[in-house]
């Protein structure tokens, strides 16, 4: 099946950083996601960008399907920014809806 | 708030019980997925049904099982469990079955000892 990786593992950031999250992908996709799971569990909806770039206030995301890679770029990070950050994908062909997630980024970010 | 509902939001059982985990999709959602969070495995996809109907199964064992009624609300049955099913269940919800977006409910945390 479809591989997801994403770099780096952890990152540590002083309130107020930048950063860029990576996820790279094995084959061709459907459906891209980023989500960010916070402290308490939830997963909360970031992106939905099989191609393309869109930005929503501090975060942005660019996926390049054909060099099958997609960032997703914090600006000015704040203490409510810590937690998990999953991307999930869907293969093309048969794979209707099922979502492969990598093993994310933790991110830390002290005040 | 997603719109996804789950119930109940924490569960502690007894090895070898039997346990149904609820899921309520946003409305007008027509596909329900359940996925597992747990620390060894990850976030993995166990089953998707689309309009009362299966339409994906990943790596769910044959101990649990899933169905999607008229209503679209959905369950998730796991028996015989085991100390290795603690984990967190996720429901999540799309308007269609294939690539579209999909919302994740606050997930149910199975705890069984």
């Amino acid at each position: 099946g479809i591989q997801v990786e994403q770099s780096p593992p952890d990152l540590i950031l002083q309130e107020g950083a930048n950063s860029t999250l990576r996820c790279n992908f094995s084959d061709s996709v459907n459906n891209l996601q980023w989500f960010h799971q916070n402290p308490w569990g939830q997963l909360i909806n970031l992106f939905y960008i099989p191609s393309g770039t869109k930005q929503n206030g501090r975060l942005s995301a660019t996926t390049v399907a054909t060099e099958r890679y997609s960032l997703l770029y914090i600006s000015s990070s704040q203490t409510t920014d810590s937690g998990v950050y999953f991307c999930a994908v869907t293969a093309g062909g048969t794979s209707y809806g099922k979502l492969t997630f990598g093993q994310g980024t933790i991110l830390t970010v002290h005040p | 708030d997603s719109g996804v509902t789950q119930t109940p939001k924490h569960l502690i059982t007894a090895t070898g019980q039997r346990v149904t985990l609820r899921c309520s999709p946003r409305s007008g959602d027509l596909s329900v997925y359940w996925y597992q969070q747990s620390l060894d495995q990850g976030l993995q996809f166990l089953i998707q049904y689309y309009n009362g109907e299966e339409r994906a199964k990943g790596n769910i064992l044959e101990r649990f099982s899933a169905q999607q009624f008229p209503d679209l609300h959905s369950e998730l049955n796991l028996s015989s469990l085991e100390l290795g099913d603690s984990a967190l269940y996720f429901c999540a919800s799309s308007v269609g079955g294939y690539a579209d977006t999909q919302y994740f409910g606050p997930g149910t945390r199975l705890t069984v000892l």
